[in-house]
């Protein structure tokens, strides 16, 4: 099993509505996780970060952690072609040292 | 620009030649971070500093890659004896703590 796991294809989504990006993970100890774009050639940017069961509201995005289940999300709303890019879950392991594990990404595409 | 800084941001190479890249950290980061990412996948973990002590290496890291972290503050890692599966990005990341880590623009390595 992989630590961290977005299983989801590519994504496609008309401007101005929800994209909406799933991540389940392995670790039961985690207690942070993080949401990063990035846009194609260059480094990942940090766009959210998720510590407390719940959702955690910033602009246009909003993160939601479930630890029991250890899945957490992300949604975009109002999305805009400048949100077309790959969107990385990282998970922070409870064996130390501040790891981030991240799944292979999903791209998501805005179409005007 | 108080951002992490990485050099080369592109390097071509044969095979079997060596190669360093050099990342400058965001100046009151103690943490730093060494990933690589291939396309179409997420970054992968590769090693992790605190100040001047290399305190976790991942399995991916064989015995050809050595990263330094002289004084606590700019890292060195080094590729001996490139091989054509040493091509990706190299990213470089630091932090203060057990949260977010903040990434450099990235190392492009290009192995023919």
């Amino acid at each position: 099993q992989k630590e961290v796991e977005q299983n989801s294809g590519p994504l496609s989504v008309p401007e101005g509505a929800i994209a909406s990006l799933n991540c389940t993970y392995s670790d039961r100890g985690s207690q942070s996780f993080f949401w990063y774009r990035q846009y194609s050639g260059k480094s990942p940017e940090l766009i959210m970060s998720i510590y407390s069961n719940g959702d955690k509201e910033d602009g246009r995005f909003t993160a939601q952690l479930n630890k029991a289940s250890q899945y957490v999300s992300l949604l975009i709303r109002d999305s805009q072609p400048s949100d077309s890019a790959t969107y990385l879950c990282a998970v922070n392991f409870s064996g130390g040292n501040n790891r981030l594990a991240f799944g292979k990404g999903n791209q998501v595409v805005v179409i005007p | 620009d108080t951002g992490v800084s990485q050099n080369p941001r592109h390097k071509i190479t044969k095979r079997g030649q060596n190669v360093t890249f050099r990342c400058d950290p965001i100046s009151e980061h103690n943490r730093l971070y060494w990933y690589r990412q291939t396309l179409g996948q997420g970054p992968e973990f590769l090693t992790y500093f605190q100040n001047e002590a290399q305190l976790e290496k991942s399995r991916l890291l064989s015995d050809r890659f050595s990263a330094e972290r002289p004084k606590g503050s700019f890292s060195t890692l080094e590729i001996q004896r490139t091989e054509q599966g040493d091509s990706a990005m190299y990213l470089c990341a630091s932090s203060t703590s057990d949260r977010e880590l903040f990434f450099g623009e990235g190392s492009r390595l290009t192995v023919l």
